[in-house]
């Protein structure tokens, strides 16, 4: 079956200290990688998407990045840390048009 | 560029009831993918229904339908016997079809309340 591992659940950083958020995917090859912000009571903002290994496109300019280094493997990073960073992150795939989520973290910047 | 409008910040039904959740969008294309995603306190993502745009049929799971108006660019999702269960924020949410990326372009949500 396909599954959506994602972590750590929940991350407490302080102010410009980096950041690596993990979410690795099984049961399935090539897939759609996303990775969403939702702010505290707002809709999900794409911040990343990859279509492939080493292909990554940004949704919006901001202070992270993203890599694949693997087919399944999609990591969310920073070097330093802002307060604006913090929200609940969501990893997402998609093989066709069936999207499945990560379970998220919530990262708190202080 | 695609847009998803979700105008009702919040709604409240009785248990058993039925409510109506309004989504509105914006789009050139012909063929796309609607989509209502349940998100309750725990936050994870839940795919409540999906309606393909060229279908005419308007898509059901259970006690959940929608009301899709392709003229109207109007995607409504209904919750019949409604149950406390049900209670959580509910995103609509719009695809293209086919295409390299397929992002998942959400409205703002809707805060939905079931009373006992």
């Amino acid at each position: 079956s396909q599954t959506i591992h994602q972590w750590p659940a929940t991350l407490v950083q302080p102010v410009g200290s980096p950041l690596s958020l993990e979410c690795t995917v099984e049961g399935t090859s090539n897939p759609n990688l996303y990775w969403y912000r939702q702010a505290a009571g707002r809709g999900l903002q794409l911040l990343f998407y990859s279509v492939g290994i080493g292909q990554i496109s940004s949704e919006v300019p901001q202070n992270l990045s993203a890599s694949r280094p693997q087919d399944r493997q999609f990591i969310l990073s920073s070097k330093k840390l802002l307060l604006s960073d913090s929200g609940f992150y969501l990893c997402a795939w998609s093989v066709q048009t069936g999207y499945t989520f990560g379970s998220g973290t919530r990262l708190t910047v202080v | 560029a695609q847009t998803v409008t979700q105008s009702q910040p919040e709604m409240s039904v009785q248990e058993a009831e039925t409510v109506t959740l309004s989504c509105t969008y914006d789009t050139s294309e012909s063929d796309y993918y609607l989509f209502w995603y349940k998100q309750p306190p725990s936050r994870q993502m839940i795919l409540v229904i999906r309606q393909e745009a060229y279908k005419q049929q308007n898509a059901t799971e259970n006690r959940f339908s929608v009301n899709f108006q392709k003229a109207a660019k109007s995607f409504s999702l209904k919750i019949s016997d409604s149950q406390l269960g049900d209670a959580a924020m509910y995103f609509c949410a719009y695809s293209n079809y086919g295409g390299a990326t397929n992002k998942l372009i959400f409205g703002t949500g809707t805060l939905l309340a079931v009373q006992p």
